[in-house]
């Protein structure tokens, strides 16, 4: 299994300022015929499910903002938050869907400070 | 859009067989390559991939889950199931059921259904 490593757990950043993630996997999810990276990012708030954010590493799902941006290749990722709202309030996940079983990381609990 | 819904009840009692159905509107599951799965999540934790299933039958499961996992499809009712057998109190989680799209995302999972708690219990 491709085990996915996130930092920090918890991130504390105030309004307005850039929060960064990363997330680092145990072996490249880089797929060389396409060379795609077969790594989304999901938000989860409270009581509600995940909702994708970034696929392919970098690319933003419609209708997000793009104060979220993904970058990184092989086996290490990051997520950046331009300048957080309020609203950004959640946990964050990253994923691989390069092989099965398709595994996450822990999560990282984004607060405001 | 398509809209994805789990069903199924919320308690079960341990060495039981959970049983969980999710319905997909707003389009055809038969449809296009996408594929259908379950993912968990316990109180208060982390993600866990549970399987996918296509249109096809095609299934993948996780190895830490496979010996008691069944997952099947009804494609005429735009429905897929899973069945978690021998279940304990370690099986109490959130279910959910989601969406892979290889083709436009290389199948990342959107959208995800609401979820469904299981409490195992006796």
């Amino acid at each position: 299994d491709i085990v996915m490593t996130q930092s920090p757990d918890s991130l504390a950043v105030s309004l307005g300022e850039r929060a960064t993630i990363n997330c680092r996997s145990s072996q490249s999810v880089l797929y060389s015929p396409n060379n795609k990276n077969y790594l989304a990012w999901y938000q989860q708030k409270p009581g509600q499910p995940p909702r994708l954010l970034i696929y392919w590493a970098s690319t933003r799902e419609s209708g997000v903002p793009d104060r979220f941006s993904g970058s990184g290749s092989g086996t290490d990722f990051t997520l950046t938050i331009s300048s957080l709202q309020a609203e950004d309030v959640a946990v964050y996940y990253c994923q691989q869907y390069y092989s099965t079983p398709h595994t996450f990381g822990q999560g990282t609990k984004l607060e405001i400070k | 859009q398509v809209q994805l819904q789990e069903s199924g009840p919320g308690l079960v009692k341990p060495s039981q067989t959970l049983s969980l159905t999710c319905t997909v509107s707003g389009g055809s599951m038969s449809s296009g390559s996408d594929y259908w799965n379950w993912i968990r999540q316990p109180a208060g934790k982390g993600l866990e991939w549970i399987g996918r299933i296509y249109a096809s039958g095609t299934i993948d499961y996780n190895p830490s889950l496979k010996s008691r996992v069944t997952m099947s499809v009804d494609t005429s009712k735009n429905q897929f199931s899973l069945k978690v057998n021998s279940v304990t109190a370690a099986d109490t989680a959130i279910y959910y059921c989601a969406r892979g799209t290889p083709l436009t995302t290389g199948g990342a999972f959107d959208p995800w259904g609401q979820g469904t708690l299981v409490t195992v219990s006796s």
